[in-house]
C-alpha cells in the first residue's frame, strides 16, 4: 500500500492566518482526498482533490476558506484559511489507489489548534 | 442520502473473548466495504476489506458481508487490549450514487478488551 506522509503534524495557530497542509504519497494514486475530524467525531470529507482540475467540494466546505491544490499523482495540498477557532480539528489525507477499488489509506494527520 | 450505520458502545470484552462489531449501510448497490481502526490520537488504519458476500479471514480478524441483509461485520478472535481502538466501518457506494468514489463512513464503535 501506498506510504502518506503528511505535514505539519501538527501546529498552532493565531486567529486570521492560514496554513497550508502537505500530502505527499510514495507512488501514483488514483484519488486523493482530504477529511476533517473533530474529537470524539468521525470522519468528516472536504473535499476530492482533482489531478489538473479544481477539487470537488462537500457541502458545507468551500474552495475560498479550503484552497487545494493537486499538480502532479502524488501531491496536494489543503489551505485552511483566515482560521477561528472552530477550525481546530484534525486534518486528514488520504489516497486511493491505482486502481478505484482499492481500499483508502491515510496520512498521519495534522492536528491543528487555533487560539 | 447514504448511510451507515454503527452502534457507538462502547464494547467492553474480556481479554481472550471475540469482540463482534456489526454496520448496517441503506445503499443496496454498495460493492466494497472496509473495516478501519483508530488509536485514540491516531490516524485510520485499514483493518479488513471485502467485496462479496461471505466471509474473509486475516489472522484474528474476521469479515462477514451478507449483502441482501445490507450488513457487514467485523469478528476479533482472542480479543487483546492492544485491540481497544474505535473501529470505523466504511462503504464504498454503488455505480448509481451521485459520487461513487468517496467513502460513506460510520461514526465509529469504541472497544474496549479488558485484561
Amino acid at each position: 500500500s501506498a506510504v502518506i506522509s503528511q505535514k505539519p503534524s501538527r501546529d498552532i495557530c493565531q486567529r486570521g492566518t492560514s496554513l497550508t497542509i502537505q500530502c505527499q504519497v510514495d507512488s501514483q494514486v488514483t484519488m486523493m482526498f482530504w477529511y476533517r475530524q473533530q474529537p470524539g467525531q468521525s470522519l468528516t470529507l472536504i473535499a476530492t482533490a482533482n489531478q489538473g482540475s479544481e477539487a470537488t467540494y462537500e457541502s458545507g466546505f468551500v474552495i475560498d476558506k479550503f484552497p487545494i491544490s493537486r499538480p502532479n499523482l502524488t501531491f496536494s495540498t489543503l489551505t485552511v484559511s483566515n482560521m477561528s477557532p472552530e477550525d481546530s480539528s484534525i486534518y486528514l489525507c488520504s489516497a486511493l489507489g491505482p486502481g478505484e477499488d482499492q481500499p483508502q489509506h491515510f496520512g498521519d494527520g495534522t492536528r491543528l489548534s487555533i487560539l | 442520502q447514504k448511510e451507515v450505520e454503527q452502534n457507538s458502545g462502547p464494547l467492553s470484552v474480556p481479554e481472550g473473548a471475540i469482540a463482534s462489531l456489526n454496520c448496517t449501510y441503506s445503499d443496496r448497490g454498495s460493492q466494497s466495504f472496509f473495516w478501519y481502526r483508530q488509536y485514540s490520537g491516531k490516524s485510520p488504519e485499514l483493518i479488513m476489506f471485502i467485496y462479496s458476500n461471505g466471509d474473509k479471514e486475516d489472522g484474528r480478524f474476521t469479515a462477514q458481508l451478507n449483502k441482501a441483509s445490507q450488513y457487514v461485520s467485523l469478528l476479533i478472535r482472542d480479543s487483546q487490549p492492544s485491540d481497544s481502538a474505535t473501529y470505523l466501518c466504511a462503504v464504498k457506494p454503488g455505480p448509481n450514487a451521485g459520487n461513487n468514489r468517496k467513502l460513506i463512513w460510520g461514526l465509529g464503535t469504541s472497544l474496549a478488551v479488558n485484561p
